[in-house]
């Protein structure tokens, strides 16, 4: 079974530009969560969906932070415009029922 | 605020000894625990899951669950170098919060 794919993999940005992220879950999961985890933290919960409908996005600081999945499948979570705060590894996890699994990760450096 | 609580470490063990990990919550309502192993720039892997009080196993590892104390503990046994990884304990009921993880090291 194949797992959370996420892209890119790395990316490297100057503040005040904008950056989007792609997440395509497990094949049938319906849940799909996108989490930010600074370096030393554990990852925070930016954003829930159950299939294409928003189930908590009480974290995601919405004047720059949006996030979408249309179809209930792939989602896209951007910023814009990014700060220097936002350099961070930004995972997305899919789950069916109680446990997530986790993709790769995309690494955001803001310069 | 609804907290989970990890010591950070390092906690270090010598190879084939137990290694004890232990995480705290604030939400007397959570129902649902999970403790995740990250390798060093990679991302969180689901390796126990535990909803009812008293132990649940797994090979070498053991997780515990105590809600009326609010704590979960992760037991390795016969620790590997391998093992050695940060360990994310995560709590909740449908949004789970997760600690800042303990780092394990296993010396061979």
């Amino acid at each position: 079974e194949a797992g959370v794919a996420q892209s890119p993999r790395y990316k490297i940005i100057e503040k005040r530009q904008s950056v989007a992220f792609w997440c395509n879950p497990i094949s049938g999961h319906a849940t799909l969560y996108w989490y930010q985890q600074i370096l030393g933290q554990g990852p925070k919960l930016l954003i829930q969906f159950q299939n294409n409908g928003v189930v908590d996005d009480s974290q995601l600081p919405k004047d720059r932070f949006s996030a979408e999945r249309l179809k209930g499948v792939d989602s896209t979570l951007k910023i814009q415009p990014a700060k220097l705060e936002d350099s961070a590894v930004y995972l997305c996890a899919s789950g069916e029922g109680e446990e997530q699994f986790f993709g790769p990760g995309t690494r955001l450096t803001v310069l | 605020q609804k907290e989970v609580e990890q010591n950070s470490g390092p906690l270090s063990v010598p190879e084939g000894a137990i290694a004890s990990l232990n995480c705290t919550y604030s939400d007397r309502g959570s129902q649902s625990f999970f403790w995740y192993r990250q390798y060093s720039g990679k991302s969180p892997e689901l390796i126990m899951s535990i909803y009812s009080n008293g132990d649940k196993e797994d090979g070498r590892f053991t997780a515990q669950l105590n809600k009326a104390s609010q704590y979960v503990s992760l037991l390795i046994r016969d620790s590997q170098p391998s093992d050695s990884a940060t360990y994310l304990c995560a709590g909740g009921t449908y949004k789970y919060i997760f600690g800042t993880g303990t780092r394990l090291k296993v010396l061979a």
